[in-house]
């Protein structure tokens, strides 16, 4: 069973502070995704990571695939109240057919 | 354009029932695919459907069964519900099958067992 671990699990901190999110596995996967849930609504796609190696930024977030594609880490800088939400990473495993293993999630809260 | 649209949002059952729960994609998505979200285990891939066909599949009992229509709406159903089956159900849609592209999801619809 192929499995994507998050830590940390939950994340409470102040605004202006830096966090950095791992992914982790020991399957390789195509690619991998990070989407943020907020209460009440489904998950919505940050970004894909395709080669290993990559590293992509969207404004303040940093998101890197590893050398190897078994594990990604996504590192916000300066973090804000509005980043709070639930934070699932998703590798697209090919072995057999294709789906999306989903992370374990991490609840971070952002504090004014 | 519309996202997509996850009914009924919200419904309460009793342990032994059944449940249906429909999913309308984007328009011109073709792949649907569902997914159970508990606090515990996280997204739970229960299946995928493009073009009417079932092309892939979870760990999920039998009692766990979807389809989807000619118009790419899909439509799941649990039935002889257990109070494990409680969680928030969601569906994305995308473009395509297979290739690892984006996954539009729902607001889900969050069923409760008693």
């Amino acid at each position: 069973t192929q499995l994507l671990e998050q830590s940390p699990q939950f994340l409470s901190i102040q605004e202006g502070e830096n966090l950095t999110v791992y992914c982790n596995s020991s399957s390789v996967f195509s690619s991998l995704q990070w989407y943020r849930q907020e209460p009440g609504e489904g998950p919505v796609l940050l970004v894909t990571v395709v080669t290993g190696g990559e590293v992509k930024k969207l404004k303040r977030l940093t998101f890197q695939f590893g050398d190897a594609r078994k594990d990604s880490s996504l590192h916000i800088t300066a973090a804000q109240p509005g980043d709070t939400g639930l934070y699932l990473c998703a590798g697209l495993t090919t072995s057999g057919t294709y789906k999306y293993i989903f992370g374990t999630g991490t609840r971070l809260k952002v504090l004014a | 354009k519309a996202g997509v649209t996850q009914t009924p949002r919200y419904l309460i059952k009793t342990r032994g029932q059944q449940v249906t729960l429909s999913c309308s994609p984007i328009s011109g998505h073709r792949s649907v695919s569902w997914y159970q979200q508990t606090p515990g285990q996280g997204l739970q891939f229960l299946f995928e459907y493009f073009s009417e066909t079932q092309r892939n599949k979870g760990n999920f009992p039998g009692r766990f069964s979807g389809r989807q229509f000619s118009n790419s709406r899909s439509e799941m159903n649990v039935s002889t519900l257990e109070l494990g089956d409680s969680a928030l159900y969601l569906c994305a849609s995308s473009l395509r099958s297979g290739v690892g592209g984006e996954l539009f999801f729902g607001e889900g619809s969050r069923l409760t067992v008693l």
